[in-house]
C-alpha cells in the first residue's frame, strides 16, 4: 500500500539555523510533490510544488528537493525564525489532481 | 475575507446524534474537497466534488457520512448516529480545478470544524 513517511519527532532548532525535513514515500510514482504548512487549529496552507523533473525549487527562505530515485523530498527552511514554528506536511501527487494524500507532518519549533 | 469558510468552528455532540457541517468554498472554485484530521496525523481524504457532482469517495466514508454540494456552490457534510471515533477536525478545501494547469489545482483549506463526540 502507499505510504508517506515524515519525521514524527519534533524538530527543535535555534533561530537563524537551517531546518531540514524529510518526506519519504513508497509504492508511489508521483509526478509532483507539494509541501504545506499547518498552524495549530488551522487548515494547511500551500507552500511549494515541485515536479518530478525538477531537482530543486526555491521560494524565499524555503528550498525543496525531489529525488525520484530515492523516493524522497527534502524541505529546507534557511535562516529560520520563530514565526516558522508550525507543522509541515508533504503530499506526493500523481496526475489525477483529485485527492491529496498527506504524510503525518513534522513539527518545527524555532527558538530565539 | 474571500477564503474557504467553514461553520461551525467547533461542535460538541453526544454519541448517537446527527451533525451537519457547512463549507463555503472560494467563489469560482469548481472543486471542493472534504478531509478528516486526527491529532498527530495528516488530513485524510473523504470525498470531493467537481461542481455538483461527487466524483470520488474514500472507503473511510461509511454509510453514516453523506456529503452534498447542491448547485455546485457550498457543501454540507452530515454524520448520522455519531460515534466517539468520529471526533476529529473536518477540513474543507477548494480549487479552481482546471485540467492540466498545475497552479489552478492548488487546494485552499478552510480553518476546519472540530467535532467532539461525548
Amino acid at each position: 500500500s502507499q505510504k508517506i513517511e515524515q519525521n514524527s519527532e519534533a524538530l527543535n532548532i535555534q533561530e537563524g539555523k537551517t531546518a531540514t525535513l524529510t518526506c519519504n514515500y513508497t509504492n508511489y510514482s508521483p509526478a509532483y510533490l507539494q509541501w504545506y504548512r499547518q498552524d495549530p487549529g488551522r487548515g494547511p496552507v500551500f507552500l511549494l510544488l515541485i515536479r518530478e523533473n525538477e531537482k530543486e525549487k526555491r521560494k524565499e527562505r524555503l528550498k525543496v528537493t525531489f529525488d525520484t530515485t530515492l523516493k524522497q523530498s527534502l524541505f529546507h527552511i534557511t535562516a529560520s525564525q520563530p514565526a516558522d514554528s508550525a507543522t509541515y506536511l508533504c503530499a506526493p501527487l500523481d496526475d489525477s489532481w483529485g485527492k491529496l494524500q498527506f504524510g503525518a507532518g513534522t513539527q518545527v519549533v524555532v527558538t530565539p | 475575507d474571500t477564503g474557504v469558510s467553514q461553520n461551525p468552528r467547533h461542535k460538541i455532540t453526544k454519541r448517537g446524534q446527527n451533525v451537519t457541517f457547512r463549507c463555503d468554498p472560494i467563489s469560482e472554485h469548481n472543486r471542493l474537497y472534504w478531509y478528516r484530521q486526527t491529532l498527530g496525523q495528516g488530513p485524510e481524504f473523504l470525498t470531493y466534488f467537481q461542481n455538483e457532482a461527487q466524483l470520488e469517495k474514500s472507503r473511510l466514508l461509511s454509510d453514516r457520512f453523506s456529503a452534498e454540494r447542491p448547485k455546485g456552490s457550498f457543501s454540507t457534510l452530515e454524520i448520522q448516529r455519531t460515534e466517539q471515533g468520529d471526533s476529529a477536525m473536518y477540513l474543507c478545501a477548494s480549487s479552481l480545478g482546471r485540467e492540466g494547469i498545475l497552479t489552478k489545482n492548488i487546494q485552499y483549506f478552510g480553518a476546519g470544524t472540530r467535532l467532539s463526540v461525548l
